[in-house]
């Protein structure tokens, strides 16, 4: 397909692991990124990865990428409140535009 | 953060009126663009610049025209506002040396209401 798919919604309990897939179009990709929207305000870059790796990690954050399949996933460990965000996965494609995803909406259940 | 600012942060309007939406970069970010984000739709790239006085489309282009005479300064124009441009739009900048070649960072953000 066309689009970068993300499903809407997520729900995880304070505490645990939250894990946020995403399936991008494009082989060619050069960077893939995640970038966190909080209520009421613009997007942030979250982290990203290159394409020629297979995993990154940032403190809570692990990304893992897997080519063969164009899926792309944002680990959260440990989730805290203040994770409760919109997070978009975005992929960069040949003309050189960057495509986002619906966007994947996480609640933190106390 | 990146100094990236859009005006106004709100406005409501009338259908036919026009309506210009700011962006203002004080980065010197070669790149600029505007994006709309409906529920739904996530987000969607109405126009950008690669540069001065240049532009080309995005995937959401129709009813809408731009115009960059600065590098700071990214304008969007609804020439005949519609009820469909209610929408909250998002401009990013990119092009910083040092970075991720393509990372964006974006404004606080603008909610448009046509009536």
């Amino acid at each position: 397909g066309e689009d970068v798919e993300q499903s809407l919604f997520l729900s995880v309990r304070e505490g645990d692991s939250s894990v946020i897939n995403c399936t991008y179009t494009d082989s060619s990709s050069t960077y893939l990124y995640w970038y966190k929207q909080e209520p009421g305000a613009g997007l942030q870059l979250l982290t990203y990865i290159f394409s020629n790796m297979d995993m990154k990690q940032d403190q809570r954050l692990t990304v893992l990428l897997n080519k063969k399949d164009k899926h792309l996933s944002l680990r959260i460990a440990d989730t805290q409140t203040g994770d409760s965000a919109i997070y978009f996965c975005a992929e960069t494609r040949r003309d050189d535009k960057i495509i986002f995803g619906k966007g994947t909406r996480l609640h933190i259940l106390p | 953060d990146a100094g990236i600012t859009q005006s106004p942060r709100h406005k409501v309007t009338e259908t036919g009126t026009p309506v210009t939406l700011r962006c203002h970069q004080t980065e010197n970010h070669r790149y600029m663009y505007w994006y709309r984000q409906d529920p739904g739709h996530g987000l969607r790239l109405i126009h950008y610049s690669y540069g001065v006085k240049d532009t080309d489309k995005g995937e959401v282009s129709d009813g809408y025209s731009v115009s960059r005479s600065k590098t700071e300064d990214f304008l969007l124009t609804l020439e005949s506002a519609t009820s469909s441009q209610t929408s909250v739009y998002f401009c990013a900048i990119s092009g910083l040396a040092g970075g991720p070649s393509d990372e964006q960072f974006f404004g606080p953000g603008t909610r448009l209401t046509v009536l």
